[in-house]
């Protein structure tokens, strides 16, 4: 199986400050139809998840333009250009290129 | 809008067997391959099963091979999973997710609000 490492596991943001939470692969997530499935999700306390960032950096909608995807292979960020206090929760990569799907440990967001 | 309503989980004894079903509506379904993804109490999410959209094509994590069995029935827009010999290891939120693809698992893209189910004795 692809495993896929986040970090940092705990992320304590400022308001306003950027954030950047990394997501590397054990394998190349590059699929041999030429496109790389790799998505973010955001899961808010209490919640399901909800899907940011599809195909490594494009953005679903309704998703603020503060949040963006990027990378390649196996190295990817999903950054946050400005935290605000609605961004607070768990965040996960999660790949899609290999059988078996998997996905990051998880990294909580939390305002300092 | 894209709706997914799973049914009602509840309280299983050890090796015994329990059946969600998931209501979609909102979309074609049979046009898109559908997943279970379980989330056990505090813990990441772990994907369990997908399923093709026609129906054909099923896929199960190693964890619950053998013991569970997803199925679809696109005529009642209905995905299910039937659990089998479970485990206390099972005790999760099941989430039903549809992905973007039609032939396997690869994007989800809308997740149901979740089911508890608990193995317990």
């Amino acid at each position: 199986d692809v495993v896929m490492t986040q970090s940092p596991l705990s992320l304590p943001v400022t308001l306003g400050q950027p954030a950047s939470i990394s997501c590397r692969s054990s394998q190349s997530l590059v699929h041999i139809d030429g496109k790389t499935y790799l998505s973010w999700f955001q899961q808010r306390p209490g919640q399901s998840p909800r899907r940011l960032i599809y195909k490594v950096s494009n953005r679903d909608s309704g998703v603020p333009d503060r949040f963006s995807g990027s990378g390649s292979g196996t190295d990817f960020t999903l950054q946050i250009s400005r935290v605000e206090a609605e961004d607070v929760g768990v965040y996960y990569c999660m790949q899609g290129t290999h059988w078996q799907v998997t996905f990051g440990q998880g990294t909580k967001l939390e305002i300092k | 809008e894209v709706q997914l309503l799973e049914s009602e989980g509840g309280l299983v004894q050890p090796g015994g067997s329990l059946r969600l079903s998931c209501a979609a509506s909102g979309f074609t379904f049979s046009s898109y391959a559908m997943s279970w993804v379980r989330q056990a109490p505090g813990k990441g999410l772990e994907w369990v099963s997908g399923v093709s959209g026609g129906g054909g094509t099923t896929y199960y994590a190693d964890s619950v091979r053998g013991r569970f069995t997803i199925s679809r029935d696109n005529s009642k827009n209905t995905l299910y999973l039937q659990m089998n010999r479970l485990r206390v290891e099972d005790t999760a939120i099941y989430y039903c997710a549809k992905d973007s693809l039609s032939g396997r698992t690869a994007e989800v893209d809308y997740w149901g609000q979740g089911t508890l189910v608990t193995v317990s004795s």
